[in-house]
């Protein structure tokens, strides 16, 4: 049972447009959320997150939008970079265990230049 | 070094072999973690330190996975008697936070070891 889901296993977005990840989620106890980059052969890299008590945190092109009555969250990345592409991994974590990370299933996400 | 560290990269065994996977967190990081990332799927908790206690294992699929980290640094994730199920990326994560709220302490990943079961 995927607690964390990335229906779109790969998205392909012009340089310079604007990409948008999209994650839902199924759990209710899930609180904090976190975004993952990963190139192949490395392990993951942490790139964003948000608390459950916010709807929106940016840091740079980088900017993650929580939607808690619909259980969705979604990466926007503006502008898109060809260093960009990459998979991206979407991750939650649940109140009274917030060191165990539940990840979905990846997007590739690829940069045209 | 700056970044976690896990030693093999690579790992060939025949299945029935026992295998150590070695994790070298990022120095004073009091939080440790062991994932499995099968082909085409995303990570999944195994295991969570804090220090040397480890306080969840209840993500090791059996009892022939066993990990340890005795002074509260480096971690040995220990697989017995492997199966070809056991085909995947192990991942090491560390953070700096102590204790069970890591909000804001997120955990930096190593590169991973790929352990292939022949």
């Amino acid at each position: 049972d995927q607690q964390v889901k990335q229906n779109s296993p790969s998205l392909s977005v012009q340089e310079g447009r604007i990409s948008i990840l999209n994650c839902d989620y199924t759990n209710s106890m899930f609180d904090y959320f976190l975004w993952y980059k990963k190139y192949p052969a490395e392990g993951p890299t942490f790139l964003i997150s948000i608390s459950s008590i916010k709807d929106k945190n940016e840091d740079g092109r980088f900017t993650v939008f929580l939607n808690k009555s619909a259980k969705h969250l979604s990466l926007h990345i503006v502008p898109s970079q060809p260093g960009d592409s990459a998979v991206y991994f979407c991750a939650a974590s649940a109140r009274g265990s917030n060191y165990k990370l539940t990840f979905g299933k990846g997007t590739l996400l690829t940069v045209n230049p | 070094g700056a970044g976690v560290s896990q030693s093999p990269r690579y790992k060939v065994a025949k299945r029935g072999q026992d295998v150590a996977l070695r994790c070298d967190p990022i120095s004073g990081h009091v939080s440790l973690f062991w994932y499995q990332q099968a082909l085409g799927q995303g990570p999944e908790f195994l295991t969570y330190f804090q220090n040397e206690a480890q306080l969840d294992k209840s993500g090791l699929p059996s009892d022939r996975f066993f990990a340890e980290r005795p002074e509260g640094s480096v971690s040995t994730l220990k697989i017995q008697r492997t199966q070809q199920e056991d085909s995947a990326v192990y991942l090491c994560a560390s953070s700096a936070g102590g204790n069970r709220d890591l909000s804001n302490q997120p955990q930096h990943f190593g590169d991973g070891t790929r352990l292939s079961i022949l």
